[in-house]
């Protein structure tokens, strides 16, 4: 399970201000996923990534930034953080498409004051 | 659009007692559908997927195509099956999986 960790684990910020949550994974997997966990919605994809320098969005992306220079590094950028972005963020990854076990983070506590 | 239901937000059932968790899909094609599973302060990790057709932790769940169902059931429920169920069958012409709103399930012991 350690193959793939977030950070910060817990984060504090205002409204308006640039946040960045990491994704880091250490198996090379091709894809990697970011979610969000809300009470009522389960869990919704944000963004994912087929493999380095290749990105597309999944239901909910907006307000979201991703970027994918290298396999193993996966951030989710949180441009001008509103407070419906408070949630928990969980990262995953997987060796291939959807048939593939995707392996998630331990997640991003999220607070937007 | 695509969808997945899992219409239990909730489910409480006393140990020893059979349980099942719902999850209906709408997917034209032929799904590989999961049930992933949240444990009290742990990650989210695969409990089993259709293909595999295996029994994990004495859950199994049948894919039923007339029905469009994909329920996880268990025999015996234990304490330690207390935790958030998701199913998660795939996006229609997607790479990444949908997942469903989650049930809480509480075996009361």
């Amino acid at each position: 399970d350690a193959g793939i960790t977030q950070s910060p684990r817990y984060k504090i910020t205002e409204t308006g201000r640039q946040v960045t949550l990491m994704c880091h994974q250490t198996w090379s997997h091709s894809y990697m996923f970011w979610y969000r966990q809300d009470l009522g919605h389960g869990l919704r994809l944000i963004y994912y990534s087929a493999a380095a320098d290749i990105t597309d969005k999944g239901e909910v992306p907006d307000g979201y930034v991703v970027s994918r220079s290298k396999t193993e590094n996966f951030p989710l950028t949180l441009e001008s953080a509103t407070r419906s972005q408070t949630s928990v963020y969980f990262c995953a990854s997987s060796r291939g498409q959807h048939q593939e076990t995707q392996y998630f983070g331990p997640g991003t506590r999220l607070l937007v004051l | 659009a695509q969808r997945v239901t899992q219409p239990e937000k909730l489910l409480s059932v006393f140990k020893g007692a059979p349980v099942e968790l719902k999850c209906n899909y709408s997917y034209s094609g032929s799904p590989e559908l999961f049930w992933y599973v949240q444990y009290s302060r742990q990650r989210l990790q695969l409990l089993l997927r259709h293909i595999s057709r295996e029994s994990i932790k004495g859950f199994t769940a049948d894919l039923n195509k007339g029905e469009t169902s994909f329920h996880l059931k268990k025999p015996f429920a234990q304490e330690e099956d207390s935790a958030m169920y998701y199913c998660a069958p795939p996006m229609a012409g997607a790479n990444n999986l949908f997942f469903g709103t989650g049930t809480r399930l509480t075996v009361i012991p």
